[in-house]
């Protein structure tokens, strides 16, 4: 397997501009998490799922950040509209379950986003 | 919710052991304990995990107090490519990142 699959890896915008982050995840994996990385805030989670169906979104930031997976093997993170504020990496991450607190996350290589 | 202490930075020698520590005094029973480590320009990558008993892979092993309030990464020899940010995460319902030890090597 090829791994997560992120695109773009880098993303540079202006402000007010929609941004619309993808991720692919490994095969067969159950969850998907989203996260934001920034030099103040570490690395935050933002949301995640499972079998397709949004769990936790309380680390969403506001109602401008969006996050949608319309089948097993994509998701979206959408920011609209941009502030640079939302100047971070974002990762995404997948792993195989969840119950047990067993299974490993496997990132992504993260796509950097710059809003000007 | 579960958290985790660590402290900000560490250094090393190379080729010398690495003991990286973590504190977790509110784990449950059920709380794995994690390690992740985050190279420069990379998204974090699983190094070990364990329950109660200590742990050994290919990269590192995990040494786990009795209690279970505290554990220790080792890195039995520490190259220039273990020169990483190293997050303790306990597992419970979800995954959340502390901020880490940034281990720097020295040659």
């Amino acid at each position: 397997d090829a791994g997560v699959i992120q695109s773009p890896r880098h993303e540079v915008t202006e402000m007010g501009q929609e941004v619309t982050l993808r991720c692919k995840p490994i095969s067969g994996h159950d969850y998907l998490f989203w996260y934001r990385q920034t030099m103040m805030r570490g690395l935050e989670l933002l949301i995640y799922f499972n079998n397709n169906v949004p769990i936790d979104d309380s680390g969403m930031p506001e109602d401008r950040f969006s996050a949608k997976m319309p089948n097993a093997s994509f998701s979206t993170l959408k920011i609209q509209p941009s502030e640079p504020r939302d100047s971070a990496v974002y990762f995404c991450a997948s792993s195989l379950v969840l119950a047990g607190s067993q299974e490993t996350q496997y990132f992504g290589p993260g796509t950097r986003l710059l809003v000007l | 919710d579960a958290k985790t202490t660590q402290p900000n930075s560490m250094e090393s020698n190379e080729e010398e052991p690495v003991h990286l520590p973590c504190n977790h005094s509110t784990i449950s029973g059920t709380d794995y304990i994690h390690w992740y480590r985050q190279l420069p320009s990379q998204g974090p990558e699983y190094v070990i995990h364990g329950l109660t008993s200590n742990v050994n892979n290919r990269m590192a092993s995990l040494a786990i107090a009795e209690d279970r309030k505290s554990s220790t990464l080792i890195l039995h020899r520490a190259t220039l490519r273990d020169a990483a940010v190293y997050y303790c995460i306990l597992l419970s319902n979800d995954m959340r990142f502390g901020a880490g030890t940034r281990l720097t090597v020295k040659p």
